[in-house]
């Protein structure tokens, strides 16, 4: 069965800090994809970024970047010069070919930037 | 172009109850999930339609539950019988084709209360 675990439940950093958030993910496949969706107060899931697990080079997208280790079966998102937009729930996700189609989410990171 | 639309976006109801819940994907995207997000956790799913037909509906958690997506295009969720554990947000996502590297599109949930 697949399962995406990010520890922390929430991080608070003052404006313009960078703050790093942990997933970490658990499958048997070769073959999976990653996501990252970002949860503002509005409710609406908002995609960031997809991996798969073959392209192990890091990302950046101008504040945010990710860092996708296999060795590790982590898949960081960090966000650099944070600012008080940045303030939502954060979720991290796995699928796979395999098994169901549908998204497996972890619990997600409640972020807040503080001006 | 227009993104995933759930109506309505809340919906009080007293227990015993039926509730209809209504999603219109993107247009032109042939798979269309449904998600039920509880306090503090990630969206969990439901069921998956591919065109009219639900390819996975092994999310569901009982036979109170129902979703129908008579033309491949808008879907309803039907719960009967409401209770208490069911309030949450139901969340409705979209994909072009479906499959696990295809990226879901979310819309911004309908937040059920039963009484």
């Amino acid at each position: 069965a697949q399962k995406v675990t990010q520890a922390q439940t929430e991080i608070s950093v003052v404006e313009k800090e960078d703050v790093t958030l942990d997933c970490v993910y658990e499958t048997r496949d070769t073959t999976y994809y990653l996501f990252w969706y970002k949860q503002p107060p509005s409710g609406e899931l908002v995609f960031l970024i997809r991996r798969n697990s073959f392209d192990e080079q890091n990302e950046i997208s101008g504040r945010y970047s990710w860092n996708f280790q296999k060795s590790t079966s982590s898949f960081n998102f960090t966000i650099t010069a944070s600012q008080v937009v940045d303030s939502a729930v954060y979720f991290c996700a796995l699928s796979v070919p395999s098994g169901n189609t549908p998204l497996v989410f972890g619990k997600g990171t409640r972020l807040s930037v503080i001006a | 172009g227009a993104g995933v639309s759930q109506t309505p976006s809340n919906k009080v109801t007293e227990k015993g109850k039926y509730v209809e819940l209504r999603c219109d994907p993107i247009s032109g995207h042939t798979a269309l999930y449904w998600y039920r997000q509880s306090l503090g956790q990630g969206p969990e799913f439901l069921i998956y339609f591919q065109g009219t037909g639900a390819a996975d509906d092994s999310g569901l958690p009982n036979d109170r539950f129902f979703a129908v997506r008579p033309e491949g295009s808008v879907s309803t969720l039907k719960i009967q019988r409401t209770e208490r554990g069911d309030s949450a947000v139901y969340l409705c996502a979209s994909s072009l084709s479906g499959g696990p590297a295809d990226t879901q599109y979310f819309g911004p949930g309908t937040r059920l209360t039963v009484l």
